[in-house]
């Protein structure tokens, strides 16, 4: 079956180093993949995605993410965190025809 | 602006009560989604609705009822069978032409007391 895995449930970093969230399919096929961003009580807001090509993508507020096949792997990358980062972030791979699969998520505190 | 608004932010509920979350869009996007989100279990999809007078069983429909008359309107309503409504409700929506990327909006708690 189809599945998104956040490994890690609560990450704590300074603020000023680099960030790396996990994430880890499971699909037969190529994926379309999502990195989305939720503050306290807020909906979600999309960082970035993976459809095809390039394997390294861009996203907003300085965050990117690699698309590796060979360790069915999507992770998040920061290379300075700020304190406004603070969040939880989820992984989501698009199951067809039409639904988004999530991963639980990832609590990221961050510390002056 | 364009966006989806939810409504209410937050809602009370007795127990025994039938309560409706609304979602509107003004994005003109095709596909709608409700999801409930709870503590350490990500978010959970419950109805989906890919065009006008259709939609379909995520995976926790029971207790839970849709609509879907017009294209901007799909609204959730938590049913007296729904054993544990208690939950942050996330309603989202998709284009139809191409992109699979989905939006969402700022959500809705619902408290059951």
């Amino acid at each position: 079956a189809q599945s998104v895995t956040q490994p890690d449930i609560h990450i704590t970093v300074s603020e000023g180093a680099s960030l790396e969230l996990r994430c880890n399919y499971s699909y037969g096929a190529t994926p379309y993949l999502f990195w989305y961003v939720q503050s306290p009580g807020q909906g979600l807001q999309l960082l970035l995605k993976y459809f095809s090509g390039d394997t390294l993508v861009q996203g907003i507020k300085g965050f990117e993410a690699e698309f590796k096949r060979s360790q069915s792997s999507f992770n998040l990358r920061k290379p300075s965190v700020h304190w406004s980062d603070a969040a939880e972030y989820f992984c989501a791979c698009r199951k067809l025809p039409d639904k988004l699969i999530f991963g639980t998520g990832t609590r990221l505190q961050v510390f002056p | 602006d364009g966006g989806i608004t939810q409504s209410p932010k937050y809602l009370f509920r007795k127990e025994g009560q039938n309560v409706t979350l609304s979602c509107e869009q003004n994005l003109n996007h095709d596909a709608m989604y409700w999801y409930r989100q709870d503590p350490g279990q990500g978010l959970r999809l419950i109805y989906y609705s890919q065009i006008v007078n259709d939609f379909q069983k995520g995976d926790i429909a029971e207790g839970y009822s849709v609509s879907r008359e017009k294209k901007e309107s799909f609204p959730l309503t938590v049913t007296s069978a729904q054993k544990n409504p208690t939950a942050f409700y996330l309603c989202a929506s998709r284009s139809g032409t191409g992109t699979n990327t989905i939006y969402f909006g700022e959500g809705s708690w619902l408290t059951v007391v």
